[in-house]
């Protein structure tokens, strides 16, 4: 049971450059979402899906497009890569079940992605 | 809208030293309450959580209980290891609307000498 897992694990590109970031959860879990860190900013979500074929943006969603692909899975994608998207990219997972107000978020490892 | 305060680091102890890190919340209804742990180069980790008021988390030692007279949950620890070392967030889940989404504060780091 692997959990939350993300791909890459380090990324650097240059301004105008595209990328997917690639998140796969194995728990069977309804909810997903995608969050940036960066220092002194706490977590901020971007974008999150709370069911498969549903995607909705959260905080900080411009520069970025999500695709939840099946359950499993729900990636995030830079069309044109710019500075101010450095940062280290999570994604997490959660049931979402009856009582969604006591659910616990999973998180996979982390993307770091330096855009020069 | 909703929103997480906690205090602001970086907090430095000496092992077995005593833990307070402060966090208090701004939300509409009745949020639960997490705290979650970074240790470094991982990914977050939950550490305890409260549902509603006064309920205490625990877990590892660490204890938060959730006073909604003082929106406050703040995190205790009675014995620190150098192990705790790691960046501690405070965080809430509000069910307003249809919007399940945790809201993060700013993140302590707290280092433990030997």
């Amino acid at each position: 049971n692997a959990g939350v897992t993300q791909t890459p694990k380090f990324q650097v590109l240059k301004t105008g450059q595209s990328m997917t970031l690639q998140c796969a959860q194995d728990m069977n879990h309804n909810s997903m979402y995608w969050y940036r860190q960066d220092p002194g900013m706490g977590l901020r979500l971007i974008y999150y899906s709370a069911s498969e074929g549903t995607t909705d943006k959260g905080e900080v969603p411009n520069g970025y497009n999500v695709s939840r692909l099946n359950k499993r899975e729900f990636s995030l994608r830079l069309e044109s890569a710019a500075p101010s998207q450095t940062s280290v990219y999570f994604c997490a997972s959660s049931a979402r079940g009856v009582a969604e107000t006591q659910e616990t978020q999973y998180f996979g490892p982390g993307t770091r992605l330096l855009v020069l | 809208g909703d929103s997480v305060t906690q205090m602001e680091g970086p907090v430095t102890l000496s092992e077995e030293a005593f833990l307070t890190i402060n966090c208090t919340y701004t939300a509409t209804g009745y949020p639960s309450l997490f705290w979650y742990v970074q240790y470094p180069g991982e990914g977050l980790q939950l550490l305890l959580k409260a549902t509603k008021a006064d309920d205490k988390g625990s877990n590892k030692g660490f204890e938060a209980t959730y006073r909604k007279e003082t929106t406050s949950f703040h995190l205790e620890k009675g014995s620190v290891q150098v192990s705790d070392s790691a960046v501690y967030f405070c965080a809430l889940l509000n069910s307003g609307g249809s919007n399940y989404k945790l809201t993060f504060g700013k993140g302590t780091l707290l280092t433990v000498n030997p």
